[in-house]
């Protein structure tokens, strides 16, 4: 079973806004990560962050982590219509529990 | 780095007949991990080895499902007496022993039962 809830689902926005994508989950973890899967394809590790951070960047990626609300965003700056994906967060903890998903669609 | 490969990349199948998907993961990548991915939710752990071993199975994973990588290198997913409900995105993923908190997945076998 899937323990992680994305929140939105789905979330269209123009091409050069930000793009923030949260994620809920229910039990313990060493890290959580986020992945981003083209529409049929592989999955793409994206940005991990330990249980002991509150904030990570790479590139145009900003992860927070909040452990006592059990919570985790993603933030997308500066978007591009190549961003447009699926994005999973992934609770870590021997093995990954992945959440629901968020559809993100950036309109050109 | 050639990556996480899985083969065939698509299976259409009847009902009732047998599969298998052979994943090959990165080279000298000691963790193998088998998902399944069903239209529109996330990927959910079937199992993983190390090396040869198996070490968890998904309860997911019923008897008719068998995983098996017999030299610690490849990795086979075979399904019996297959059932429309197995019609999902089998994915394969691997992880290098000094960073096992990262997986690295291969572009998954489609599955289609008729």
């Amino acid at each position: 079973s899937q323990q992680g809830e994305e929140d939105p689902q789905a979330l269209s926005i123009q091409e050069g806004e930000n793009a923030t994508m949260n994620c809920s989950y229910k039990t313990s973890i060493n890290n959580l990560q986020w992945y981003r899967q083209n529409s049929g394809r592989g999955l793409v590790h994206l940005i991990l962050i330990r249980s002991n951070e509150r904030e990570k960047h790479s590139g145009r990626l900003r992860v927070t982590l909040d452990t006592s609300k059990k919570s985790s965003s993603l933030l997308i700056t500066a978007s591009r219509a190549a961003d447009t994906a699926s994005y999973f967060c992934a609770r870590n903890y021997e093995k990954l529990t992945f959440g629901t998903g968020t559809r993100l669609t950036i309109i050109p | 780095d050639t990556g996480v490969s899985q083969d065939p990349r698509h299976k259409i199948t009847k009902r009732g007949q047998n599969v298998t998907f052979r994943c090959d993961p990165i080279s000298e990548h000691n963790r193998l991990y088998w998902y399944r991915q069903t239209l529109g939710q996330g990927p959910e752990f079937l199992t993983y080895f190390q090396n040869e071993a198996q070490l968890e199975k998904s309860r997911l994973l019923s008897d008719r499902f068998s995983a098996e990588r017999p030299k610690g290198s490849f990795s086979t997913l075979e399904i019996q007496r297959t059932e429309q409900g197995d019609s999902a995105m089998y994915l394969c993923a691997s992880s290098p022993r000094t960073r096992t908190d990262t997986q690295y997945f291969g572009p998954g076998t489609r599955l289609t039962v008729l």
